[in-house]
């Protein structure tokens, strides 16, 4: 049973063009979302995370935004550049759940010249 | 400067010969994870501990085993590794707190091959 989907195992985007990801989640009680980056043969880099309490969350070239009602975020990444390709995961986790991070399966983002 | 490391990076064992993967923090955190990832999967969470206190996921199978001996290390010991048992180990490390979200470092990993 997966707490935590992303539906499409794979994108691509041209470079300097926007880059969206989507996650979807089905625990109401994840009330911290995080989204990582994953490079081959190497382990999952933090990149952005967004509390419950908020709606968007901005950092350079990466905004993250969060539709509780929906239970659904998603990840921006504008403009994409061919370094940004990789494995993205979506993640979740909660305060009164233990000290859990749950994965979606995540996205391989192909960012093409 | 690496923050959470895992040897070796890269094992081979044998089918059925016990086999231990190690990760070491410098980050001082209280929470160590051991997750477990196949090709195309999500990572899996196999357990993790909470200063000492060791939290075993229900799924995870006995043939792993988890030992955490100062703050600093944390070890992954696979009793008789079977083929299924392939996979890339992450060791992850969160400074959590009671009333705080924070999130997991992760180490390079440790890819798992058995023959």
């Amino acid at each position: 049973d997966q707490q935590v989907k992303q539906n499409s195992p794979s994108l691509s985007v041209q470079e300097g063009r926007i880059s969206i990801l989507n996650c979807d989640y089905t625990n109401s009680m994840f009330d911290y979302f995080l989204w990582y980056k994953k490079y081959p043969a190497e382990g999952p880099t933090f990149l952005i995370s967004i509390s419950s309490i908020k709606d968007k969350n901005e950092d350079g070239r990466f905004t993250v935004f969060l539709n509780k009602s929906a239970k659904h975020l998603s990840l921006h990444i504008v403009p994409s550049q061919p370094g940004d390709s990789a494995v993205y995961f979506c993640a979740a986790s909660a305060r009164n759940y233990g000290q859990n991070f749950v994965f979606g399966p995540g996205t391989r983002l192909s960012v093409l010249p | 400067d690496a923050m959470v490391i895992q040897n070796p990076r890269y094992q081979v064992t044998q089918f059925g010969k016990p086999v231990t993967l190690s990760c070491s923090q410098t980050l001082n955190h209280n929470v160590m994870y051991w997750y477990q990832q196949k090709s195309s999967q999500a990572p899996k969470l196999l357990f993790h501990y909470y200063d000492k206190d060791f939290n075993n996921e229900a799924d995870t199978p006995d043939n792993f085993q988890s030992r955490r001996p100062n703050t600093s290390f944390c070890f992954l010991d696979i009793r008789s590794p079977g083929l299924g048992d392939a996979a890339m180990y992450l060791c992850a490390t969160s400074g959590l707190g009671l009333l705080m979200n924070t999130e997991a470092f992760f180490g390079q990993g440790t890819r798992l091959t058995v023959v």
